[in-house]
């Protein structure tokens, strides 16, 4: 079955301007959650979202922000992008209501701003 | 949600076995204890999890403390395609909030 894929895979902008990215889940999996990685800071949460509804959300301002679909895709927005939003950002979905809560990634997208 | 504490990084050689620590002193008792790592910036992948026993599976083994206060994940004879970035997590699945640490960066020596 398809994994978690996530578009664009690159995109380069300017400061000042807006971003959307767009995470589509495995099939079945209701939550969706994301994830900024910059070098030497690891991965760092953004925000989760099950069935169309933000569940946790993590130290992040409010010019990230997302939303999620009837159909459990999911998009992440920033705006007024900074330098310093420059990032791998990732996606990864699961079964939350399950036990487990396994984590499937996808690739991610790499967002420079110059 | 567990905060976990890494060592930064490790070295192992080709053919040996890699061991990989893991402080979670604060992970609850229905948080389950994952490993995930990350090749250069790929996606991270999904390697193992356990509650209270070890477990194993093609990838790798997990030794968890009895007191459930550290792990261990073993890569049996690792190879140089195990170089990664290698993540423990406290995960109970649910709606809690999962945090990632920075990782142990394993780097495989010929």
């Amino acid at each position: 079955k398809a994994g978690v894929t996530q578009t664009p895979r690159y995109l380069i902008k300017t400061r000042g301007q807006q971003v959307t990215l767009s995470c589509s889940p495995i099939s079945g999996h209701r939550s969706v959650s994301w994830y900024q990685q910059t070098p030497g800071q690891g991965l760092q949460f953004l925000f989760e979202y099950f069935s169309e509804t933000q569940r946790n959300k993590g130290n992040f301002p409010g010019r990230f922000s997302g939303r999620q679909f009837s159909n459990s895709r999911s998009e992440m927005n920033v705006s007024t992008l900074e330098l310093g939003d420059s990032a791998l950002y990732l996606c990864a979905s699961s079964w939350r209501e399950l036990d487990t809560g396994e984590l499937f990634f996808g690739e991610g997208s790499r967002l420079t701003v110059l | 949600d567990a905060k976990t504490t890494q060592p930064p990084s490790m070295d192992c050689a080709e053919g040996r076995a890699a061991n990989l620590p893991c402080n979670h002193s604060t992970i609850s008792g229905n948080e389950y204890v994952y490993w995930y790592r990350q090749i250069h910036s790929q996606g991270p992948q999904y390697i193992i999890h356990g509650l209270k026993n070890n477990e194993t599976n093609e990838m790798a083994s997990l030794i968890i403390t009895e007191d459930r206060k550290s792990s261990t994940l073993i890569l049996p004879h690792a190879t140089l395609r195990d170089t990664a970035v290698y993540y423990c997590i406290g995960n109970a699945g649910g709606y809690q909030k999962v945090t990632f640490g920075t990782g142990t960066k394993l780097q495989v020596i010929p």
